[in-house]
């Protein structure tokens, strides 16, 4: 079945260091992938998304590749900020509809 | 443009009780979803509702169940409650016509079994 893989976190950085946090997929066919993003206490928010393999999504500075021959969908951004701080879902959506097959989220903290 | 939102915002039972939440869709949406969101965990997939049928169901017993109404409104309900329901239940919503891929989530009910 459909899987997702996060790297482990936690990560800590400071102000404006670069962030990747790694995500790599299993599923059949062609899915669509997504970054989501869990703010203490709140749901979870759309951040990006690529729905084709060489697809970059981007948002608020925060960009993803979907890359098909490696299987991943690597989250980056450049110069990270405080309110970054947060909780960062990978996941896929399959064949099936609209399920959403989640990693396990990388919890990310960034200190002034 | 109100999101989507969900009622109760916490909900403490006990084990062996029966529980409804509740959730309404962003405006315009026809599809509801839901997950429950271990804590520390990813959201895992229960089950999505799209004109009034669940269309899709995960690996949930059949204690889970739910419901969704003409304006595309849904309810969870939970039956003989366990420990291990401790969760935060997350509805999201989408449209079906134009967009199936993106979901929209609510802030979610914590539900807390004692």
């Amino acid at each position: 079945g459909d899987s997702v893989t996060q790297m482990e976190g936690p990560v800590t950085l400071s102000e404006e260091a670069f962030l990747t946090i790694n995500c790599t997929y299993t599923a059949t066919g062609y899915p669509s992938l997504f970054w989501y993003v869990q703010y203490p206490g709140e749901g979870l928010q759309l951040l990006l998304k690529a729905t084709k393999a060489d697809d970059k999504g981007s948002n608020k500075g925060f960009e993803a590749t979907y890359r098909k021959e490696t299987t991943s969908f690597h989250l980056e951004k450049g110069s990270v900020q405080v309110s970054d701080s947060a909780v960062y879902f990978c996941a896929l959506r399959g064949t099936s509809y609209g399920k959403l097959t989640f990693g396990q989220g990388t919890i990310l903290t960034v200190h002034p | 443009d109100a999101g989507v939102t969900q009622s109760p915002t916490h909900l403490i039972k006990t084990r062996g009780q029966q529980v409804t939440l509740r959730c309404s869709p962003k405006s315009g949406h026809d599809t509801v979803s839901w997950y429950q969101q271990a804590l520390g965990q990813g959201p895992q997939f229960i089950f999505q509702y799209y004109e009034e049928e669940e269309r899709q169901r995960g690996n949930f017993p059949d204690r889970f169940s739910g419901h969704q109404f003409p304006n595309y409104s849904s309810e969870l309900n939970v039956n003989a409650l366990l420990l291990g329901d401790s969760a935060l239940y997350l509805c999201a919503s989408s449209d079906t016509g134009t967009d199936t891929d993106t979901q929209y989530f609510g802030p979610g009910t914590r539900l807390t079994v004692l």
